[in-house]
């Protein structure tokens, strides 16, 4: 079946770097790549999304960059800040015989040390 | 204010028997679903809905099944539960497919 694979599992940054992480994906159909945030022991919630008509999306620190032809697509996040430490999932819109779904990576740890 | 409530937060149920998860929202979305988070599996896919009466098989539907008897609620039961259904799950509702997913607080359940 189509799958999204997130490539980083755990993440360590310094306060002030930037992340990235780093998520491909095989339904050449896909279009729709969203991200959610998971902080410890809590609900997600959307963070950024891109859709296939563009390449580069930008909300205030986050940014989400996409290349179609490789099927990858990325989160970076600009001056981190001990807030941004949490559970970060890519997603991609797969098309099924009952309409698109969203599947889901493994989820990126991500730790922002002062 | 718009939510997607779930209850229980919690449960303990004992093998074989029976569970049922609730899910309410008030954002007036015709999508809803029912995902289950493990550790290394990310989020999957049990079942979803897009209209009242009507339910779709997700990625994982073995051993679940869903109700949605009208647009705000939508259950998840667990005829017979299993140890391998313990885990973490998330209800969410969208206002159609290709957009952003509303999430629950959710329901921790062990099975033992």
């Amino acid at each position: 079946g189509e799958k999204v694979e997130q490539h980083e599992s755990t993440l360590s940054v310094r306060e002030g770097d930037s992340a990235v992480i780093n998520c491909t994906y095989t339904d050449t159909a896909s279009s729709y790549f969203p991200w959610y945030k998971q902080e410890a022991g809590k609900s997600l919630h959307f963070v950024i999304d891109i859709r296939s008509n563009v390449d580069r999306k930008q909300s205030q620190r986050l940014i989400v960059l996409l290349d179609k032809k490789a099927k990858r697509f990325s989160l970076h996040i600009t001056a981190t800040q001990p807030e941004d430490s949490a559970i970060y999932f890519c997603a991609a819109s797969i098309a099924g015989s009952s309409g698109n779904k969203l599947i889901f990576g493994i989820g990126t740890l991500l730790s922002v040390k002062p | 204010e718009a939510a997607v409530t779930q209850s229980p937060r919690s449960k303990v149920a004992v093998t074989g028997g029976k569970v049922t998860l609730s899910c309410h929202q008030t954002n007036n979305h015709d999508y809803m679903y029912w995902y289950r988070q493990d550790t290394g599996h990310g989020l999957r896919l049990i079942h979803y809905s897009y209209v009242a009466d009507s339910t779709e098989k997700g990625d994982i539907p073995d051993g679940y099944k869903a109700s949605r008897p009208s647009q705000e609620n939508f259950s998840l039961i667990l005829e017979l539960a299993s140890l391998s259904q313990t885990a973490v799950y998330f209800c969410a509702s969208s206002i159609r497919e290709g957009n952003t997913l509303y999430f629950g607080a959710g329901t921790r359940l062990s099975v033992l």
